[in-house]
């Protein structure tokens, strides 16, 4: 079975800061990989999601992750994070099937 | 399209009481799934419905938990009787099959959840 990995429990930041959360799973084959984001109190919506392709991946409001097959990562990017981007954010890869298996989540405190 | 809607938004009930909580995936969508998000385990797939049919319910804690799809727009999740460790955020979530050919992978859409306290 799948797993995912999500380094940082918390992770705190100043605004402008650059931000890289890390995400490794664990599957030998063909996987889907994703990040969402929940913010408080809300539910959770996808940020951006990889399948095949370009392994760099462009999501919404800046953010970017790049996967890299060969050490099993899908590290998601933001250049300049703003205060708005406090939240908490979920690694989750599908591998081949409709079910997902997420991570433990990351949760991001930025500071203004 | 309004999005995944579920209700309530909170409930508070005592121990041993019957819990209902209710899903209406997005129209046209043929998965649904439900998840249960606490601070310890983080979020757990419980059950998914394949056009209304379970397809896997081994993430079901115990028999106190059961969920029904009736028809394409409606499931529930119960708890009976509830316990205070039931205490979480549950969600249900629903996706297209069809998207994999559109977009090449399935998204999950999510609904705002139920925040339960079991007291």
């Amino acid at each position: 079975a799948q797993s995912v990995s999500q380094h940082n429990h918390h992770v705190i930041l100043s605004e402008a800061a650059s931000l890289e959360l890390g995400c490794n799973y664990s599957y030998g084959g063909t996987v889907n990989l994703f990040w969402y984001v929940q913010y408080p109190g809300q539910h959770l919506q996808l940020l951006l999601k990889y399948f095949s392709g370009d392994p760099l991946v462009k999501g919404i409001k800046g953010f970017e992750a790049e996967f890299i097959k060969s050490k099993f990562s899908f590290n998601l990017r933001k250049p300049s994070v703003q205060w708005s981007d406090t939240a908490e954010y979920f690694c989750a890869v599908n591998a081949g099937y409709s079910t997902l298996t997420f991570g433990k989540g990351t949760m991001l405190l930025v500071s203004p | 399209d309004a999005g995944v809607i579920q209700s309530p938004r909170h409930e508070v009930t005592e121990m041993g009481q019957e819990v209902t909580l209710r899903c209406k995936p997005i129209s046209g969508h043929d998965y649904l799934f439900w998840y249960r998000q606490t601070m310890m385990r983080g979020l757990e797939l419980l059950i998914y419905f394949n056009n209304n049919v379970p397809i896997d319910d081994s993430g079901m804690p115990e028999d106190r938990f059961s969920a029904k799809m009736p028809n394409a727009s409606f499931s529930t999740l119960k708890i009976q009787p509830s316990e205070p460790r039931d205490s979480a955020v549950y969600f249900c979530a629903s996706s297209l099959s069809q998207e994999v050919g559109l977009t090449g992978a399935e998204t999950q859409y999510f609904g705002p959840g139920t925040r339960l306290l079991v007291l």
